[in-house]
């Protein structure tokens, strides 16, 4: 079955404890991405990765950093969490190119007190 | 870069009404557009996408939706609305190489009895 698999679906962590939340696809595609959402602003992108060892800047880039090693994961990582970063994650993935429909994760849920 | 509004905050209508959810776009170039659902506590689904061709597109779940350029529209309707529509609604556009994917804010839509 075609999946983006996050974890973990649901954290509550404190303020400047670094945390990762990985992301993996099972369909071979190129593109990932994460978005944060939040309410009344819709999804927001924060990175995204057009292939392996390759990352750009989404529109929320601050406060998070991405890897991609492999083509099928793509963490996120939060160095020093702060409360403002409480929200519902979400990774994405799409073959490249245009016209490919994008497959989301379940999301994640984030709390940082 | 592309930007995506959604007039609508919150829509209700009543089981058996018909529903148009409304999404205008800004972009440059003919856009690539989706429409997705997020049930409560769910993740993303596509209803449905345009990416050329006919104007009017069919999706699941008995929704269709309407690119008109001259207005730089993409109108989301369902005839007749059922309970388990109950959900908010993102409009969402993809620029012309495939990176950048810009969600609305979302419409969030209750279904009366």
């Amino acid at each position: 079955e075609a999946q983006v698999t996050q974890n973990p679906r649901y954290l509550i962590t404190v303020t400047g404890k670094k945390l990762t939340v990985t992301c993996s696809q099972n369909m071979n595609h190129e593109y990932m991405s994460w978005y944060r959402q939040d309410p009344g602003l819709g999804l927001r992108q924060i990175y995204y990765s057009m292939n392996v060892e390759v990352t750009d800047k989404g529109d929320v880039p601050e406060g998070y950093k991405v890897s991609r090693k492999e083509k099928r994961n793509f963490p996120l990582i939060l160095e020093s969490p702060s409360p403002n970063q409480t929200s519902l994650y979400f990774c994405a993935s799409s073959l490249r190119g245009t016209g490919n429909t994008i497959y989301f994760g379940e999301g994640s849920w984030l709390t940082v007190v | 870069a592309q930007s995506v509004t959604q007039p609508d905050i919150h829509i209700t209508v009543s089981e058996g009404a018909s529903l148009e959810l409304r999404c205008n776009y800004s972009y440059g170039a003919t856009p690539y557009l989706f429409w997705y659902v997020q049930s409560p506590g769910q993740g993303l689904q596509l209803l449905l996408k345009y990416f050329s061709g006919d104007t009017l597109v069919q999706g699941i779940k008995g929704f269709e939706a309407e690119f008109k350029r001259s207005q730089s529209s993409f109108n989301l309707r369902k005839p007749s609305v059922h309970w388990s529509d109950a959900a908010e609604y993102f409009c969402a556009v993809m620029d012309n190489y495939g990176q950048n994917f810009v969600f609305g804010p979302g419409t969030r839509l209750s279904v009366l009895p």
